[in-house]
């Protein structure tokens, strides 16, 4: 069981260019999101997905843009990387029992390491 | 979604208890209270959860006050390893919410 897996886990842009990270997911979860992680700081959501063809935006979508064409996969693309995106992206899932009030318990991949120069 | 406040950093020692309090003063009748853990260069993981009262697992202990507005996490007998940032989260999956994290709380643990 892999859990939640992202691809690539390290990779350096040029300003301007243009990439996607992939995101997948094998515990058949319904939701899925995309977080940032700059150094010394917390979480910030980008982007999130309540099922599969349905996105929104968090806190911090601007230059961001995702995907969730299938359950298992949520792609987050950088239109044209900036410096400012240099971060850590941690991509994560979580499965809401329909009906049923419960806590959410998410699980985060390795996290992606993204410089841009 | 419930705004949460927690201590920026604590400092401890090994075989010490650590408890680490989370306001969240406008939690919902449906909220739960989740924390995480988060060791540098990994993604947070999953330590506790709660609703109400007090629940205990391997790993922690969650205490919440019967008005909910709080919580406190209860780190046993620490050791170098439990380093870490604690994140408190305060939500419900009913509808999707948006979960969005703090900036936790870095506890560091000195031999």
């Amino acid at each position: 069981n892999a859990g939640v897996t992202q691809t690539p886990k390290f990779r350096v842009l040029k300003t301007g260019q243009s990439m996607t990270l992939l995101c997948a997911q094998d515990m058949n979860h319904e939701y899925m999101y995309w977080y940032r992680q700059d150094p010394g700081m917390g979480l910030r959501l980008i982007h999130y997905s309540v099922g599969e063809g349905t996105t929104a935006k968090g806190e911090v979508p601007d230059g961001y843009n995702v995907s969730r064409l299938k359950k298992q996969n949520f792609l987050l693309g950088l239109e044209s990387a900036a410096p400012s995106q240099t971060s850590v992206y941690f991509c994560a899932s979580s499965f809401p029992v329909p009906g049923l009030i419960s806590g959410n318990t998410i699980y985060f991949g390795e996290g992606s390491w993204l410089t841009v120069v | 979604l419930a705004k949460t406040t927690q201590p920026i950093s604590m400092d401890s020692y090994e075989g010490q208890e650590v408890n680490i309090t989370c306001s969240h003063n406008n939690i919902a009748t449906n909220d739960y209270i989740t924390w995480y853990q988060q060791f540098p260069s990994q993604g947070p993981r999953f330590i506790i959860q709660g609703y109400k009262t007090k629940v205990t697992n391997e790993v922690a202990s969650l205490f919440i006050p019967a008005d909910r507005k709080s919580s406190t996490l209860s780190l046993p007998r620490v050791s170098l390893s439990d380093t870490a940032v604690y994140y408190c989260l305060v939500g419900d999956d009913a509808a999707g919410n948006k979960l969005t994290f703090g900036g936790g709380t870095r506890v560091l643990v000195k031999p």
